[in-house]
Protein backbone atom coordinates (compact mmCIF):
# COMPACT_ATOMS: atom_id res chain seq x y z
CA UNK A 1 0.00 0.00 0.00
CA UNK A 2 1.37 3.79 -1.00
CA UNK A 3 1.89 5.10 2.06
CA UNK A 4 1.68 9.14 1.13
CA UNK A 5 -0.15 9.25 -2.20
CA UNK A 6 -0.20 12.06 -4.61
CA UNK A 7 -2.17 12.91 -7.87
CA UNK A 8 -1.41 13.63 -10.59
CA UNK A 9 2.18 12.57 -11.48
CA UNK A 10 2.35 15.00 -14.39
CA UNK A 11 0.55 18.36 -14.60
CA UNK A 12 1.01 20.65 -18.00
CA UNK A 13 -1.07 23.36 -18.21
CA UNK A 14 -1.60 27.52 -19.65
CA UNK A 15 -0.46 30.31 -17.58
CA UNK A 16 -3.05 31.90 -15.64
CA UNK A 17 -5.10 28.93 -15.10
CA UNK A 18 -5.89 27.11 -11.71
CA UNK A 19 -4.69 24.07 -10.61
CA UNK A 20 -5.27 21.48 -7.54
CA UNK A 21 -2.59 18.50 -6.65
CA UNK A 22 -4.48 15.97 -3.69
CA UNK A 23 -2.54 14.19 -1.11
CA UNK A 24 -3.07 11.66 0.87
CA UNK A 25 -1.85 9.47 3.61
CA UNK A 26 -2.43 6.31 4.76
CA UNK A 27 0.31 6.20 7.67
CA UNK A 28 -2.05 7.97 10.84
CA UNK A 29 0.31 11.19 11.24
CA UNK A 30 -0.46 14.14 12.52
CA UNK A 31 1.79 16.33 10.50
CA UNK A 32 1.91 16.59 6.81
CA UNK A 33 3.88 19.06 4.41
CA UNK A 34 4.35 20.64 1.21
CA UNK A 35 7.25 20.64 -0.27
CA UNK A 36 9.29 22.56 -3.49
CA UNK A 37 11.85 21.28 -6.11
CA UNK A 38 12.98 23.27 -8.17
CA UNK A 39 14.82 22.94 -11.31
CA UNK A 40 18.67 22.96 -9.58
CA UNK A 41 17.05 20.09 -7.19
CA UNK A 42 16.71 21.80 -4.03
CA UNK A 43 13.35 20.98 -1.78
CA UNK A 44 12.16 23.79 0.24
CA UNK A 45 9.44 23.97 2.80
CA UNK A 46 6.38 25.79 1.59
CA UNK A 47 3.84 24.51 4.17
CA UNK A 48 3.15 22.49 7.22
CA UNK A 49 -0.17 21.48 8.34
CA UNK A 50 -1.22 19.93 12.04
CA UNK A 51 -3.77 18.25 12.62
CA UNK A 52 -5.70 20.80 10.27
CA UNK A 53 -4.00 23.42 11.21
CA UNK A 54 -1.70 25.19 9.59
CA UNK A 55 1.91 25.43 10.96
CA UNK A 56 4.18 27.31 8.63
CA UNK A 57 4.00 29.25 5.41
CA UNK A 58 7.13 29.77 4.23
CA UNK A 59 6.65 33.37 2.83
CA UNK A 60 4.73 31.37 -0.73
CA UNK A 61 2.89 33.85 -2.46
CA UNK A 62 -1.13 33.73 -1.40
CA UNK A 63 -1.77 32.24 -4.77
CA UNK A 64 -0.88 29.03 -3.63
CA UNK A 65 -3.43 27.88 -0.82
CA UNK A 66 -3.60 24.97 0.92
CA UNK A 67 -6.88 22.99 1.80
CA UNK A 68 -6.90 20.03 4.70
CA UNK A 69 -10.17 18.44 5.21
CA UNK A 70 -9.02 16.01 7.60
CA UNK A 71 -5.60 14.89 9.06
CA UNK A 72 -4.62 12.08 6.29
CA UNK A 73 -5.52 14.83 3.14
CA UNK A 74 -3.79 17.94 2.61
CA UNK A 75 -4.42 19.64 -1.01
CA UNK A 76 -2.29 22.72 -2.48
CA UNK A 77 -4.58 24.91 -5.36
CA UNK A 78 -2.59 27.08 -7.14
CA UNK A 79 -4.15 30.12 -8.56
CA UNK A 80 -3.09 31.67 -11.89
CA UNK A 81 -0.78 29.57 -12.93
CA UNK A 82 3.13 31.51 -13.85
CA UNK A 83 5.54 29.96 -15.58
CA UNK A 84 7.88 30.21 -12.39
CA UNK A 85 5.49 28.22 -10.79
CA UNK A 86 6.74 24.77 -12.90
CA UNK A 87 8.81 22.63 -10.48
CA UNK A 88 8.10 19.20 -8.40
CA UNK A 89 5.98 19.16 -6.05
CA UNK A 90 6.27 16.55 -3.15
CA UNK A 91 4.24 16.16 -0.21
CA UNK A 92 5.06 14.57 3.24
CA UNK A 93 3.93 13.83 6.59
CA UNK A 94 5.86 12.84 10.12
CA UNK A 95 4.49 11.54 12.54
CA UNK A 96 5.82 13.45 15.37
CA UNK A 97 7.68 16.85 14.58
CA UNK A 98 11.61 15.35 14.45
CA UNK A 99 11.17 12.36 12.97
CA UNK A 100 11.31 10.83 9.71
CA UNK A 101 9.41 12.53 6.91
CA UNK A 102 7.60 10.27 4.27
CA UNK A 103 7.73 11.60 1.28
CA UNK A 104 4.96 11.40 -1.87
CA UNK A 105 6.48 10.47 -5.58
CA UNK A 106 5.61 14.14 -6.52
CA UNK A 107 3.85 16.18 -9.13
CA UNK A 108 6.07 17.73 -12.00
CA UNK A 109 3.96 20.65 -12.80
CA UNK A 110 4.99 22.89 -15.92
CA UNK A 111 3.49 25.75 -16.97
CA UNK A 112 3.74 26.55 -20.75
CA UNK B 1 19.49 32.34 8.34
CA UNK B 2 20.72 29.00 8.22
CA UNK B 3 22.50 28.17 5.43
CA UNK B 4 23.88 23.69 4.22
CA UNK B 5 25.97 22.81 1.85
CA UNK B 6 26.35 19.83 0.47
CA UNK B 7 30.13 19.22 -0.58
CA UNK B 8 29.62 18.68 -4.30
CA UNK B 9 26.90 17.90 -6.83
CA UNK B 10 28.70 14.90 -8.26
CA UNK B 11 30.72 12.11 -6.79
CA UNK B 12 31.87 8.88 -9.24
CA UNK B 13 33.34 5.89 -7.11
CA UNK B 14 34.15 2.44 -8.10
CA UNK B 15 32.46 -0.54 -6.86
CA UNK B 16 33.51 -2.08 -3.61
CA UNK B 17 34.36 1.38 -2.38
CA UNK B 18 33.50 3.84 0.13
CA UNK B 19 31.50 6.52 -0.78
CA UNK B 20 32.34 9.75 1.55
CA UNK B 21 29.48 12.42 1.33
CA UNK B 22 29.80 16.30 2.89
CA UNK B 23 27.21 18.09 4.74
CA UNK B 24 28.14 21.58 6.09
CA UNK B 25 25.81 23.75 7.83
CA UNK B 26 26.38 27.87 9.21
CA UNK B 27 24.41 30.19 10.94
CA UNK B 28 22.45 27.02 13.14
CA UNK B 29 22.12 24.52 15.49
CA UNK B 30 20.18 21.87 14.57
CA UNK B 31 18.68 19.60 17.19
CA UNK B 32 19.18 16.76 14.63
CA UNK B 33 19.81 15.79 10.88
CA UNK B 34 18.49 13.50 8.69
CA UNK B 35 20.13 12.04 5.24
CA UNK B 36 17.49 10.83 2.46
CA UNK B 37 18.08 9.35 -1.08
CA UNK B 38 16.34 10.52 -3.91
CA UNK B 39 16.30 8.45 -7.27
CA UNK B 40 15.10 9.84 -10.70
CA UNK B 41 11.12 10.74 -10.90
CA UNK B 42 10.66 9.94 -7.07
CA UNK B 43 10.09 11.54 -3.37
CA UNK B 44 13.21 11.12 -0.77
CA UNK B 45 13.39 7.93 1.11
CA UNK B 46 14.01 8.62 4.74
CA UNK B 47 17.64 6.76 5.49
CA UNK B 48 19.12 7.61 9.08
CA UNK B 49 18.90 10.84 11.84
CA UNK B 50 20.97 11.96 14.06
CA UNK B 51 20.77 14.07 17.14
CA UNK B 52 22.87 17.02 18.28
CA UNK B 53 24.08 14.48 21.38
CA UNK B 54 24.89 11.74 19.15
CA UNK B 55 28.46 11.58 17.45
CA UNK B 56 28.08 8.36 15.20
CA UNK B 57 24.60 6.31 13.76
CA UNK B 58 24.86 3.04 12.08
CA UNK B 59 22.47 1.35 9.61
CA UNK B 60 23.80 -1.96 7.88
CA UNK B 61 26.10 -0.27 4.93
CA UNK B 62 25.60 3.03 5.92
CA UNK B 63 27.06 5.55 8.75
CA UNK B 64 26.71 9.23 9.84
CA UNK B 65 28.57 11.23 12.19
CA UNK B 66 27.40 14.30 13.14
CA UNK B 67 30.31 17.37 14.44
CA UNK B 68 28.52 19.98 16.20
CA UNK B 69 31.79 21.91 16.56
CA UNK B 70 32.73 21.33 12.89
CA UNK B 71 29.27 22.30 11.73
CA UNK B 72 29.38 18.88 10.00
CA UNK B 73 27.92 15.92 8.94
CA UNK B 74 29.56 12.88 7.29
CA UNK B 75 27.83 10.22 5.14
CA UNK B 76 29.39 6.91 4.69
CA UNK B 77 28.46 4.52 2.13
CA UNK B 78 30.93 1.77 2.83
CA UNK B 79 31.55 -1.64 0.01
CA UNK B 80 29.68 0.66 -2.24
CA UNK B 81 27.46 -1.28 -5.21
CA UNK B 82 25.93 0.31 -8.61
CA UNK B 83 22.11 0.11 -7.19
CA UNK B 84 23.64 2.71 -4.39
CA UNK B 85 23.74 5.34 -7.59
CA UNK B 86 21.45 7.89 -6.73
CA UNK B 87 21.10 11.67 -5.22
CA UNK B 88 21.58 11.92 -1.56
CA UNK B 89 20.10 15.06 0.41
CA UNK B 90 20.69 16.24 4.02
CA UNK B 91 18.69 18.12 5.81
CA UNK B 92 18.29 19.91 8.92
CA UNK B 93 15.65 20.51 11.56
CA UNK B 94 14.27 24.21 11.13
CA UNK B 95 14.55 24.46 14.84
CA UNK B 96 11.90 24.73 17.39
CA UNK B 97 8.39 25.52 16.64
CA UNK B 98 8.59 25.31 12.90
CA UNK B 99 6.46 22.67 12.34
CA UNK B 100 8.94 19.90 11.77
CA UNK B 101 10.07 21.57 8.48
CA UNK B 102 13.07 20.34 7.10
CA UNK B 103 15.89 22.28 5.48
CA UNK B 104 17.44 20.17 2.81
CA UNK B 105 21.32 21.21 1.10
CA UNK B 106 21.55 20.75 -2.46
CA UNK B 107 21.98 17.29 -2.90
CA UNK B 108 24.93 15.51 -4.10
CA UNK B 109 24.47 12.60 -7.19
CA UNK B 110 26.63 9.68 -6.31
CA UNK B 111 27.71 7.22 -8.88
CA UNK B 112 29.04 3.74 -8.12
CA UNK B 113 30.61 2.40 -11.39
CA UNK B 114 31.29 -1.41 -11.44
Amino acid sequence: DTAVSQTPKYLVTQMGNDKSIKCEQNLGHDTMYWYKQDSKKFLKIMFSYNNKELIINETVPNRFSPKSPDKAHLNLHINSLELGDSAVYFCASTPLEGTEAFFGQGTRLTVV
Amino acid sequence: SQKIEQNSEALNIQEGKTATLTCNYTNYSPAYLQWYRQDPGRGPVFLLLIRENEKEKRKERLKVTFDTTLKQSLFHITASQPADSATYLCALDGGGNQGGKLIFGQGTELSVKP
